[in-house]
């Protein structure tokens, strides 16, 4: 099975600053790698699909890139309510991994 | 509108078994892949098990594998997850989960629609 590990675990940040998200395939995945965000006692909801397509309603600001192993979520300028759990998932096989998640937390 | 709504959680003894259900509608449920992925109390996301477009495709994670077994019934627009020789382990919330993409390889691009969830305590 294919292993995803995200770095970091927790981002500590203010409103405007840039974040960024990494998450490392234990293989290669081509560009199968999702993005969801999560917020507490909610379902994901899916960002980016296919490493760098937003879904439809997703702010600009979101935006994805990478291939292969390794890829990243990068949130331009960082809004109130982007504070939340960050997940990446990769599609390989017919089988489906998240990562562990990254909580983004105010500083 | 798109909505999933699952149904059939429970607390339920190491051993026991429950059936999950995932209700759809607001889109042709026929067409799309459909997750079943599930998260312990305070820990992230798992995904459990994938039915491709007209079921004759399924798989599973290794930790549930010959425990849990996805299935649908189109006619109905339901995805079922048949919950057998359940843990403590297993005690998570339940979320059904749509393709991103309809159609056979929609399923490559993410889970788009989700439920709310449907928590299975497992415990003696």
């Amino acid at each position: 099975d294919i292993q995803m590990t995200q770095s970091p675990s927790t981002l500590s940040a203010s409103v405007g600053d840039r974040v960024t998200i990494t998450c490392r395939a234990s293989q290669s995945i081509s560009l199968w790698l999702a993005w969801y965000q999560q917020k507490p006692g909610k379902a994901p909801k899916l960002l980016i699909n296919k490493t760098s397509r937003l879904q439809t309603g997703v702010p600009s600001r979101f935006s994805g890139s990478g291939s292969g192993t390794e890829f990243t979520l990068t949130i331009s300028s960082l809004q109130p309510d982007d504070f939340a759990t960050y997940y990446c998932q990769q599609y390989n096989s017919f089988s489906w991994t998240f990562g562990q998640g990254t909580m983004v937390e105010i500083k | 509108q798109e909505q999933l709504v699952e149904s059939g959680g429970g607390v339920v003894q190491p051993g026991g078994s429950l059936r999950l259900s995932c209700a759809a509608s607001g889109f042709p449920f026929s067409s799309y892949a459909m997750h079943w992925v599930r998260q312990s109390p305070g820990k992230g996301l798992e995904w459990v098990a994938v039915i491709s477009v007209d079921g004759s495709n399924t798989n599973d994670a290794e930790s549930v594998k010959g425990r849990l077994t996805i299935s649908r019934d189109d006619s109905r627009s339901t995805l079922y997850l048949q919950m057998n020789s359940l843990r403590t382990e297993d005690t998570a919330v339940y979320y059904c989960a749509r393709a991103a993409v309809g159609g056979v390889t929609g399923a490559y691009y993410g889970m788009d629609v989700w439920g709310q969830g449907t928590t299975v305590t497992v415990s003696s």
